[in-house]
């Protein structure tokens, strides 16, 4: 069965410094990556997916299928990029379903 | 952009009453949408994916006579939960998958805050 994997629950960076969210995924098939944010009291909303290859508030992500990782990364992080980050992997079928991570608090301080 | 509404957005209800939660697509058309359900400071467990005109596929560990889902249009799912108990207390989250974007792309709803009393 497919499993994402976020080992961090909390990541508690300053203002500037870099930040990488760590997200390993496991499945049979050919993967399709997602990282979804979802800032207090709003809804989950679609950050950046690996087929596009591209960059969303300054955040890119990097389909490693040797080490089947999909990590989150910017180089110098903001006050307003607190968040509940979430690794996501497209499962074919039964509706194009998406499994989710256990999520990682991302805590910017000043 | 495509917007997901839910209502109602928070609910209280007495143990053994049930619950209807609706999940809307406002501006595009979803033959799938999908039900989570996230636990405090926990990630959304997938419930079940429901599909317009058919059946809901729901997930091993979830009761489908205890979580009744309906679609019966391309841009409103219902979530009814039968005979709630204070367990089901939970935020209960709805996705619609945009027919004409394809592939993953969903869109979620702003959440369920249910309590039983």
């Amino acid at each position: 069965a497919q499993r994402v994997t976020q080992p961090e629950k909390l990541l508690s960076v300053f203002k500037g410094a870099p930040v990488e969210l760590k997200c390993n995924y496991s499945y049979s098939g050919s993967p399709e990556l997602f990282w979804y944010v979802q800032y207090s009291r709003q809804r989950l909303q679609l950050l950046l997916r690996h087929i596009s290859r591209e960059s969303i508030k300054g955040f890119t992500a990097d389909l490693n299928k040797g080490e089947t990782s999909f990590h989150l990364k910017k180089p110098f992080a903001q006050e307003e990029d607190s968040a509940m980050y979430y690794c996501a992997l497209g499962v074919t079928g039964g509706g194009n379903k998406l499994t989710f991570g256990t999520g990682t608090q991302l805590k910017v301080e000043l | 952009g495509a917007v997901v509404s839910q209502h109602p957005s928070r609910v209280i209800c007495k143990s053994g009453t049930s619950v209807k939660i609706e999940c809307r697509s406002l501006d595009f058309q979803a033959t799938t949408m999908f039900w989570y359900r996230q636990f405090p400071k926990q990630s959304l467990m997938l419930m079940a994916t429901s599909n317009e005109g058919s059946k809901a596929t729901y997930e091993q560990g979830v009761e489908k006579d205890k979580f009744l889902i309906n679609h019966a249009s391309l841009t409103l799912s219902t979530l009814t939960v039968t005979s709630a108990h204070p367990e089901d207390s939970s935020f209960y989250i709805c996705s619609a998958r945009d027919l004409l974007a394809g592939g993953y792309t969903q869109y979620f709803g702003p959440g369920t805050r249910l309590l039983v009393l």
